[in-house]
C-alpha cells in the first residue's frame, strides 16, 4: 500500500532496554521526520532527514539515534530507554521539506515501564 | 526557542455552536500552520498564514493571522461531530531552520 507507515503501533518496554521504532514512505520523499507528542508540549521534533545518509538534529534530540541508509526508511532507536520517553512518536515524510506538504504516519504509542 | 500557546487547551461544543481557538506566539511569526489531528491519528495540514492580517477559509473553517503577526485563531463556524480532534499550530522559527508546534486543542463535538 502506498503511504507511510510506522511500526510497532504499540510497544510496551523496560527502562534501559533499546526499542527501535521504524518509519517506511512509498513516495520516495526526500524529507522525512521524526516527532514526540506529549501532552502540554504538542509535538516536538526529533530528528529530521533531508536524504539518504543526512539526517539533522531537531528540538529534543537526547537519548535518540537516526539512521537514513534507504530513502525509504528512517529508523529511530532509543538506545536506553527512560520513562521521559513514553510518548507518542509520529514520522513524517514530505518531498519539498515545506511543513504544509507533511505526511504524517500513524503513530507508535510507547511506554516506557 | 519559540513558544506557541493554544488556549484553551480543551473545548467541548453542543453541535452547530461556533468556536475558536487562539494560537499565540512569543516571537514574531514567519509562517503558521493549522493541522488537525484525528484521535489516534497523523496530523492533517489546513492551512498556512504567512502575511499580517491574512485569513484564509477552507468550508467552515477560518484562520486569520493578526497584523501584529504573533497571534493566529481558527474558527469554526457551525461545528459537527467530524470536527472534533486536536488542533494543533506551528510555525517557523526566524531563522527558518527548526519548526514548532503549538500545546494542541483538544475539541469535542456533542451531536
Amino acid at each position: 500500500d502506498a503511504g507511510i507507515t510506522q511500526s510497532p503501533r504499540y510497544k510496551i518496554t523496560e527502562t534501559g532496554r533499546q526499542v527501535t521504532l521504524m518509519c517506511h514512505q512509498t513516495w520516495s520523499h526526500s524529507y522525512m521526520f521524526w516527532y514526540r507528542q506529549d501532552l502540554g508540549h504538542g509535538l516536538r521534533l526529533i530528528y529530521y532527514s533531508a536524504a539518504a545518509d543526512i539526517t539533522d538534529k531537531g528540538e529534543v534530540p537526547d537519548g535518540y539515534v537516526v539512521s537514513r541508509s534507504k530513502t525509504e526508511n528512517f529508523p529511530l532507536t532509543l538506545e536506553s530507554a527512560t520513562r521521559s520517553q513514553t510518548s507518542v512518536y509520529f514520522c513524517a515524510s514530505s518531498e519539498s521539506g515545506s511543513y504544509n506538504e507533511q505526511f504524517f504516519g500513524p503513530g507508535t504509542r510507547l511506554t516506557v515501564l | 526557542s519559540q513558544e506557541l500557546e493554544q488556549s484553551p487547551q480543551s473545548l467541548i461544543v453542543q453541535e452547530g455552536k461556533n468556536l475558536t481557538i487562539n494560537c499565540t506566539s512569543s516571537k514574531t511569526l514567519y509562517g503558521l500552520y493549522w493541522y488537525k489531528q484525528k484521535y489516534g491519528e497523523g496530523l492533517i495540514f489546513l492551512m498556512m498564514l504567512q502575511k499580517g492580517g491574512e485569513e484564509k477559509s477552507h468550508e467552515k473553517i477560518t484562520a486569520k493571522l493578526d497584523e501584529k503577526k504573533q497571534q493566529s485563531s481558527l474558527h469554526i463556524t457551525a461545528s459537527q461531530p467530524s470536527h472534533a480532534g486536536i488542533y494543533l499550530c506551528g510555525a517557523d522559527d526566524d531563522t527558518g531552520n527548526q519548526f514548532y508546534f503549538g500545546t494542541g486543542t483538544s475539541l469535542t463535538v456533542i451531536p
